[in-house]
């Protein structure tokens, strides 16, 4: 059975402080990992990756994949209230031509100002 | 915006009511999906459309039943379900690649369907 698991559950840190999200999975037919990043509403995308050692930034936030040790962590630099929320990583392991996502149980982050 | 808009956004049913969910993606994609996200765990899969066939159906009771007249919507009609169906409902599409199977699809979801089960 194909399983990704998230660290921490929850995370609460103030305004201005480095995070860092842990991603590992078990998973059959790898092909990628996803990072999304969900508050009210779906979740939206934020990372997708497919290659090891090779980090992918956005603004603020980058982040990175092990293959070998089959994880993945997400980075957020200098935080800001607004990066409260959920933050899910899902792995694509399909074995197919169509997508099936299996995702974590997600990290809660909660920035105080 | 995301391309994939769902309707209603929120629904309270009773028990022995019938309603159906609608998602529609504009994307052009040709694999959309319905998921399940209650609270306090992770997203679940229920059903994955590939070209307009059931590929997917991960032991979704059948109260659910999905349909997906073409690749551009996806219906989820629901019938006596029960409190614990009460959930975020999000429907997703990604293009499917016709290859040998190694493919990297993103799916992009829409707003979701806040369904309250009375």
């Amino acid at each position: 059975e194909d399983k990704v698991v998230q660290s921490p559950l929850s995370l609460v840190v103030h305004e201005g402080d480095t995070v860092t999200l842990n991603c590992s999975y078990e998973v059959t037919n790898f092909r990628s990992l996803l990072w999304y990043k969900q508050e009210k509403k779906a979740p939206t995308f934020l990372f997708m990756l497919t290659s090891s050692g090779i980090e992918k930034k956005s603004g603020r936030l980058s982040s990175i994949l092990d293959k070998k040790e089959l994880f993945s962590i997400l980075n957020i630099t200098a935080t800001q209230t607004g990066d409260s929320a959920i933050y899910l990583c899902a792995v694509d392991a399909g074995g197919t031509s169509y997508g099936k996502l299996t995702f974590g149980q997600g990290t809660i982050l909660t920035v105080h100002p | 915006e995301t391309g994939v808009t769902q309707t209603p956004r929120h629904l309270v049913m009773g028990m022995t009511n019938k309603k159906s969910l609608k998602c529609e993606q504009h994307l052009g994609h040709n694999a959309m999906y319905w998921y399940k996200q209650s609270a306090k765990k992770p997203l679940e899969l229920m059903f994955v459309y590939s070209l307009e066939e059931r590929v997917e159906n991960n032991s979704v009771p059948s109260r659910f039943s999905p349909e997906c007249p073409n690749s551009s919507h996806l219906f989820l009609h629901l019938h006596t379900l029960q409190p614990e169906d009460s959930a975020l409902y999000l429907c997703a599409s990604s293009q499917e690649k016709a290859t040998s199977g190694i493919g990297q699809e993103t799916q992009y979801f829409g707003p979701g369907t806040r369904l309250l089960v009375l």
